[in-house]
């Protein structure tokens, strides 16, 4: 099926310091949408953009939909320990049939204290 | 309930014998996903149904591997003949009808192990 391309893999990142993932596609999305999984529990939705070229904040997360629609990023501002997951972009889109939801690939997230 | 429940949490079974995986999504929505997640990985995509009918089983990964969904509810994701590569955390998530919601919610998964 359909795969997002996300990047990075993983980061090991300081306290205090900023992080920033991305998710491409070759396909267009109506809707992006970033999760964050933490060890044993299923994926929470963070942030979800509706719309070309939008940027939406949620604390010290910001990720924007790409103009062309087949891109994403999440940034996290001032990252603190509690911010370690694994971090999910999914696209979504309505096809004629079947399935609307593609995930990336996962970014691991350690935040050294 | 407030979101998607899955039961049991976890499931330990010896090889061959079959295993049945419950998902209760949001009430109200029609559209219900499973997922299989290995250890470290990435979520694979499984089944997805829309009301009780399931447009798209193309991720399920033998013919061992089966799902139902009654009443637009509950589904149960059925595995028999288990093999030690089924092994896995198995997620279900729920979302609104097609047009009407955009954004999937999971539930806390149910780690199989097969012995």
């Amino acid at each position: 099926g359909q795969q997002l391309n996300q990047s990075p893999q993983s980061m090991f990142i300081q306290e205090g310091e900023d992080v920033s993932m991305n998710c491409t596609s070759s396909s267009i999305f109506n809707t992006w949408l970033w999760y964050k999984q933490e060890p044993g529990e299923g994926p929470v939705l963070l942030i979800a953009l509706y719309k070309a070229g939008e940027l939406t904040s949620n604390g010290r997360l910001t990720a924007q939909f790409g103009i062309t629609r087949k891109d994403s990023f999440l940034n996290i501002s001032a990252s603190i320990p509690s911010d370690v997951g694994i971090y999910f972009c999914a696209g979504h889109t309505i096809p004629n049939t079947g399935n609307q939801f593609y995930f990336g690939t996962g970014t691991s997230l350690t935040v050294i204290p | 309930g407030a979101g998607v429940s899955q039961s049991p949490s976890n499931k330990v079974t010896e090889k061959g014998k079959d295993v049945e995986l419950r998902c209760d999504p949001i009430s109200g929505h029609t559209a219900l996903y499973w997922y299989r997640q290995s250890l470290g990985q990435g979520l694979e995509f499984l089944i997805y149904f829309q009301g009780n009918s399931a447009p798209d089983k193309s991720g399920l990964p033998s013919d061992r591997f089966s799902a139902e969904r009654t009443g637009g509810s509950v589904s149960t994701l059925t595995i028999q003949r288990t093999q030690q590569e089924d092994s896995a955390v198995y997620l279900c998530a729920s979302s609104l009808a097609p047009i009407q919601g955009n954004e999937q919610f999971f539930g806390p998964g149910t780690r199989l192990t097969v012995l």
